[in-house]
């Protein structure tokens, strides 16, 4: 029972690069999203997808962009890497799309920008 | 908005000793209301949820939790906490798209 797995678990890029976080879920949720974590911030949402073909901006959308081809993947793209994007990114999903359900998240991705 | 107040950025406890973790949340109807567990590296592990009924709830681990209306508060408890209880814990309130957390509470366990 895989439940929501990301890839890769560690990251290091340069300024400017780009690069897509995966995201993957086999327990075909509807609702899948993806949250940074910064320290004494808790976790913020940055996009979030009600389903395939549907994607919406969270909290903190800006630098980073999503898409939802399928129930099961939910990538997040970097397009131009900035410092202030070194996080933790953690991915999650739930069975409904009303927001009553607990979300599951995956490990989450250690992301440092230099 | 909704939004959720930790006050407490870390706690340190003795093993076997008891613990309640602080949570207060705004929300303008009946909120949903989530406990999770971060341990170091790992992603979050749900402990316990409210969403009506029984204002005492309990989750794994031997954690409970109590939602007081009154005071906007779901307070994490557990009486005898383990070493292996250290770690960092999150409140929530679901909203229609997004869960909003706290700021979290870091535990420290000390024998």
């Amino acid at each position: 029972n895989a439940g929501v797995t990301q890839t890769p678990k560690f990251q290091v890029l340069k300024t400017g690069q780009s690069m897509t976080l995966q995201c993957a879920q086999d327990m075909n949720h509807e609702y899948m999203s993806w949250y940074r974590q910064d320290p004494g911030m808790g976790l913020r949402l940055i996009h979030y997808s009600v389903g395939a073909g549907i994607t919406d901006q969270g909290e903190v959308p800006n630098g980073y962009n999503v898409s939802r081809s399928t129930t099961e993947d939910f990538p997040l793209r970097l397009l131009s890497a900035a410092p202030s994007q070194t996080s933790v990114y953690f991915c999650a999903s739930r069975g409904d799309r009303g927001g009553n359900q607990p979300q599951h998240f995956g490990d989450g991705t250690r992301l440092s920008i230099l | 908005a909704q939004s959720v107040t930790q006050p407490d950025i870390h706690i340190t406890v003795s093993e076997g000793a008891s613990l309640e973790l602080r949570c207060n949340y705004s929300y303008g109807a009946t909120p949903y209301l989530f406990w999770y567990v971060q341990s170091p590296g790992q992603g979050l592990q749900l402990l316990l949820k409210y969403f009506s009924g029984d204002t005492l709830v309990q989750g794994i681990k031997g954690f409970e939790a109590e939602f007081k209306r009154s005071q906007s508060s779901f307070n994490l408890r557990k009486p005898s906490v383990h070493w292996s209880d250290a770690a960092e814990y999150f409140c929530a309130v679901a909203g229609a798209n997004n869960l909003f957390f706290g700021t979290g509470t870091r535990l420290t366990v000390i024998p």
